[in-house]
Formats: structure tokens, C-alpha cells, sequence
């Protein structure tokens, strides 16, 4: 089946640690993104990658950091710079292009939880 | 700039009722996309729709249907005869064409409770 799977679904972390989620996608998508949600909140976009080995930041990139060596896998780090990592993690993809409105496919989620 | 603006934070309706979810928008494009996502409570989202802004042709989708009005900049999702498995957060989204990256405005999500 073809989808977007992250892993892990849940996730815990000491103060300090950096932590890395991951996201693989089989769609052939060009653009991936990541999103973050806190409790009441929309969902706020952290980086987006369209093409593989570019990607650029989004609206809270701070503390964040991600690669994209594969088309299908665009693994987010989160960083002992990110002062309030607790939150839930979603990963995106869309086919690509600029300016035609592709709608987003979300996988599953990571909740990540810092001790 | 772009903006979703979904007032009802939180609606609670018994089951079989018909609900309406509000959603607005701002763009200053004339070219532009609308979307609804379903987020039930296992967290990943659903992709429900999407409208350009050449198409204000009403949509039906089973006990689903959606209202696009240019004139009102309103997106607004009803559904009919409501039932407990429609409980969930509602995400109205919004992209237009001067967003080069196919990046999508998410509004702060309406939680929609379905009683039984």
C-alpha cells in the first residue's frame, strides 16, 4: 500500500538529547514536509524539502534541522537547541509543484515528549 | 498576506444533527486553493477536499457538502446527520499562487464533538 509511515509513534527524550523522527514515504513524491502541533494549535510548518538535497526552512525552523538524501525519506532532527520540543510531529508530501495548489498526504505522527 | 480564520474552536452537537463549520480566508491572489482535513483522534490527517478559486460550484459528498463563496471569502463544510465517528478536529487550509512552494495555510482547527 502506498502511504507515509513515521516512526516512532511515540517518542521520549531527556533534556539535552538530540532526537531524530523519521518519515519514508513510497508515493514518489517530489515535496516532503514537516509540521508541528501543540495542543489547540493549527499546524505550524517547520521545513519542507522539494526536490532531493534542497529543502528550506519554514516558519519555526529554530532548533531543527533536516536532510533529504532520498526522495522517499526526509527524517527531522530535533535538536537540545529547541527550547520547547514537546509537541506532536507530522509528516507531509505532496507530488510537487509550485503554484498548483497539490493537496498534502500526512503519515501517522510522532509524539515526542521530553522528560 | 494569507490567512484561515476558523472561529469555532470547539462545537458539540447531538448525533443525527446537521453541523456547519466556518472557515474564512485572505489572500490577496486570485488564483488559489481550499482545503478541509479531518484529524480523528488516532492523529493523522485525512484530506477531505479541495476547491481553486475558479470552481465556486457547491460541492455534495455523501452526507458531506461544502459551501465556496468568493464573495464572502468562506469556505464552510457541513454535514448531515451527523454521527459519532465524524468526531474530530476539522482543519480548514488555504494556498494560492503566489506561494511558489506548494505550501498550504492551515487554520487553528474547529474540534467537533458528536454525541451519542
Amino acid at each position: 500500500d502506498g502511504g507515509i509511515t513515521q516512526s516512532p509513534k511515540y517518542l521520549f527524550r531527556k533534556e539535552g538529547q538530540n532526537v531524530t523522527l523519521s518519515c519514508e514515504q513510497n508515493l514518489n513524491h517530489d515535496a516532503m514536509y514537516w509540521y508541528r502541533q501543540d495542543p489547540g494549535q493549527g499546524l505550524r510548518l517547520i521545513y519542507y524539502s522539494q526536490i532531493v538535497n534542497d529543502f528550506q526552512k519554514g516558519d519555526i525552523a529554530e532548533g531543527y534541522s533536516v536532510s533529504r538524501e532520498k526522495k522517499e525519506s526526509f527524517p527531522l532532527t530535533v535538536t537540545s537547541a529547541q527550547k520547547n520540543p514537546t509537541a506532536f510531529y507530522l509528516c507531509a508530501s505532496s507530488i510537487a509543484f509550485a503554484g498548483v495548489g497539490n493537496e498534502q498526504f500526512f503519515g501517522p505522527g510522532t509524539r515526542l515528549t521530553v522528560l | 498576506a494569507q490567512k484561515v480564520t476558523q472561529a469555532q474552536t470547539e462545537i458539540s452537537v447531538v448525533e443525527k444533527e446537521d453541523v456547519t463549520l466556518d472557515c474564512v480566508y485572505e489572500t490577496r491572489d486570485t488564483t488559489y486553493y481550499l482545503f478541509w482535513y479531518k484529524q480523528p483522534p488516532s492523529g493523522e490527517l485525512v484530506f477531505l477536499i479541495r476547491r481553486n478559486s475558479f470552481d465556486e460550484q457547491n460541492e455534495i459528498s455523501g452526507r458531506y457538502s461544502w459551501n465556496f463563496q468568493k464573495s464572502t471569502s468562506s469556505f464552510n463544510f457541513t454535514i448531515t446527520a451527523s454521527q459519532v465517528v465524524d468526531s474530530a478536529v476539522y482543519f480548514c487550509a488555504l494556498s494560492d499562487d503566489l506561494n511558489r512552494d506548494d505550501k498550504i495555510i492551515f487554520g487553528k482547527g474547529t474540534r467537533l464533538h458528536i454525541l451519542p
